[in-house]
């Protein structure tokens, strides 16, 4: 593989079911990210991981958790999903040792709660 | 307010016409800027890094304004492969975290 993966492609999930996105990224990149993407609100933060072993929240972190266990994976679970995250989920990977600052996105997944 | 605002258009425009996307941004804290593009609802790209002295990429340049807290992107001879959602992209803290804008929906006629 080369760059980021994600999975699963799509899902559709009923209301309090728990679910886990999975990213993974083959870069060595130590910065990782999950955004959500709503129809006419952009891109929004949920949670980064700077380097393994350490989260921080972003924009919009209730109801979802992360964990950063090594460089590659940076899973992202929602505890007891709700409707109003339907959403399309991008994770994201930075190298940290860059001067460019560029962030590289998966392909993204498509979640529907139900 | 929005951290980073843009007109949503949509842009109609024909070929090879020159379009120009403007930007503002709030958080006068932002250190970087980007102009990201996305097609179809798929992953954002990076289109290009945007600075101060301006900068160009073949058909594509970019202008930043700090003290006016403004970002815009032009884009000469349009083609239809230019069809598009473009990003507006700023990055501060240190998570070096993206806020985006709403993007610009651009169509490029035949």
């Amino acid at each position: 593989i080369a760059g980021i993966t994600q999975a699963p492609t799509s899902q559709i999930l009923a209301a309090g079911r728990r679910m886990t996105l999975r990213c993974t990224q083959d870069m060595r990149h130590n910065a990782m990210y999950w955004y959500r993407q709503d129809l006419g609100l952009g891109l929004r933060l949920i949670h980064y991981s700077n380097t393994a072993g350490t989260t921080g929240k972003g924009e919009v972190p209730d109801g979802y958790s992360v964990s950063r266990a090594n460089t590659d994976d940076f899973p992202l679970t929602l505890a007891s999903a709700v409707p109003s995250q339907t959403s399309v989920y991008f994770c994201a990977s930075r190298d940290s040792g860059s001067s460019t600052d560029t962030q590289y996105f998966g392909p993204g997944t498509r979640l529907t709660v139900l | 307010r929005k951290e980073v605002e843009q007109d949503p258009g949509p842009f109609n425009v024909p070929e090879g016409a020159t379009v120009a996307f403007n930007c503002t941004y709030s958080n006068s804290a932002s250190q970087s800027f980007f102009w990201y593009r996305q097609d179809c609802r798929k992953e954002p790209k990076l289109l290009m890094s945007v600075y101060s002295s301006g900068n160009e990429d073949g058909r594509f340049t970019a202008q930043l304004n700090r003290a006016s807290q403004y970002i815009s992107l032009l884009i000469r001879d349009s083609k239809l492969s230019d069809s598009a959602t473009y990003l507006c992209v700023v990055m501060r803290g240190s998570a070096r975290q993206l806020t985006f804008g709403s993007g610009t929906q651009l169509t490029v006629l035949p």
